[in-house]
Order: structure tokens, then C-alpha cells, then sequence
């Protein structure tokens, strides 16, 4: 089974900090995603890489960055963390392109106080 | 952003029951449409992967359609069970990026 692994399941950080998200896959999927999940609005695309040091924005890629040096960790980083980002975070693997299934990791809750 | 939407946004269904619910999606630069089951405290599982217009697909009392022509895919489940209280997740997916609604969070009464 694959099994993508989220470095941590709840996080507190103060606004104006810098936040890192970490995420490691074991399954040498090509493509690695971070979404954000709010309640009444379903997972939010933020950023998302097909490759090795490419990454592609999602629909809201604004106040985030994301790093991929290697192929199995994919990192969120929240360059001043705002209140407004507040959230779930997820991340999530696939083998290829859009045919092929997500496979998510379960979650960091963040809260920034 | 793709505008994806799920409808009903929450049904509650007696055990036993059967119960469908619906995704409707862009009819253009279709290429994929995904399911998943996100119970409570788990992690989003991966139901089906739909490619071709009128693809039907089964997994247990679970089942799905596929309608690309018309932006629409179709979710039933036979015989409700308790297990499958969960939010349904539908994705619609463009080459590699998969825009999520909102779904349909079904509550199984015994």
C-alpha cells in the first residue's frame, strides 16, 4: 500500500511565523499535491509538482510556496503565516496524471494564533 | 478554478435504504472524473476513476456513472449501511489537476 506520511498532525504557530509542511511518499508516484480543506468549500488546490524541482500553482498559491528537491518529499511552507490559514492541510500522491487515484496523507491541522 | 459541484450538500438515508447523489462537472478538456470516501478521522480513499463517457463502475453495494457530455456522474449506494456514513468527494481532472466539490456528507440512521 502506498503511504504518504505528513510530519505533523496538529501544529499551533503565532502569525508572521514561517511554517514548514512536510511530505514524504514511499511509492515513487511522480506527482505530489497540497490541498486545503475549509469547511463548506471541499479541498482547495494551493500547489502541486509533476516532477523533481517543478511545481505548478494551484487555484489559491497565494501566501505559500512549496519545495521538491527529491521525489518522495514535497513541502508546504507558509512564508508569514496569517490567521486566514488556519485550515487543514493535505497532502496527496498520484502515479501519473489525472487517471491515475490520489493517495492522501492524513492531515495537518494548523492553527495560527 | 473549475467549477465542480456536488448535490445535495448533506442526505440522511435509513439502513437499508439505497441513495444516489450527483457531481456535475465542465463538459470541456475532460479527462478524468474521481470519487472518494472521506470518513471521520481517516484520510480521503479513493472510490473510482471514471475516463470514458457512459463508464459505469462498481465496488461492493457502491456504484458510479459517467456522463462527459453532459458534465454529470452519478454516486449510488445500495442498501445503506452504517459504515458508509462518510462525505463523498467527487474530483474533475485536467491533465494533472484535479479540482475538488465541495461533496455530499451521507448519514446512515440504524
Amino acid at each position: 500500500d502506498v503511504k504518504v506520511t505528513q510530519s505533523s498532525r496538529y501544529l499551533v504557530k503565532r502569525t508572521g511565523e514561517k511554517v514548514f509542511l512536510e511530505c514524504v511518499q514511499d511509492m515513487d508516484h511522480e506527482n505530489m499535491f497540497w490541498y486545503r480543506q475549509d469547511p463548506g468549500l471541499g479541498l482547495r488546490l494551493i500547489y502541486f509538482s509533476y516532477d523533481v524541482k517543478m511545481k505548478e500553482k494551484g487555484d489559491i498559491p497565494e501566501g505559500y510556496s512549496v519545495s521538491r528537491e527529491k521525489k518522495e518529499r514535497f513541502s508546504l511552507i507558509l512564508e508569514s503565516a496569517s490567521t486566514n490559514q488556519t485550515s487543514m492541510y493535505l497532502c496527496a500522491s498520484s502515479l501519473t496524471g489525472g487517471g491515475s487515484p490520489l493517495h492522501f496523507g492524513n492531515g495537518t491541522r494548523l492553527t495560527v494564533t | 478554478i473549475l467549477n465542480v459541484e456536488q448535490s445535495p450538500q448533506s442526505l440522511h438515508v435509513q439502513e437499508g435504504d439505497s441513495t444516489n447523489f450527483t457531481c456535475s462537472f465542465p463538459s470541456s478538456n475532460f479527462y478524468a472524473l474521481h470519487w472518494y470516501r472521506w470518513e471521520t478521522a481517516k484520510s480521503p480513499e479513493a472510490l473510482f476513476v471514471m475516463t470514458l463517457n457512459g463508464d459505469e463502475k462498481k465496488k461492493g453495494r457502491i456504484s458510479a456513472t459517467l456522463n462527459t457530455k453532459e458534465g454529470y456522474s452519478y454516486l449510488y449506494i445500495k442498501g445503506s449501511q452504517p459504515e458508509d456514513s462518510a462525505t463523498y468527494l467527487c474530483a474533475f481532472a485536467n491533465d494533472y489537476k484535479l479540482s475538488f466539490g465541495a461533496g455530499t456528507t451521507v448519514t446512515v440512521r440504524a
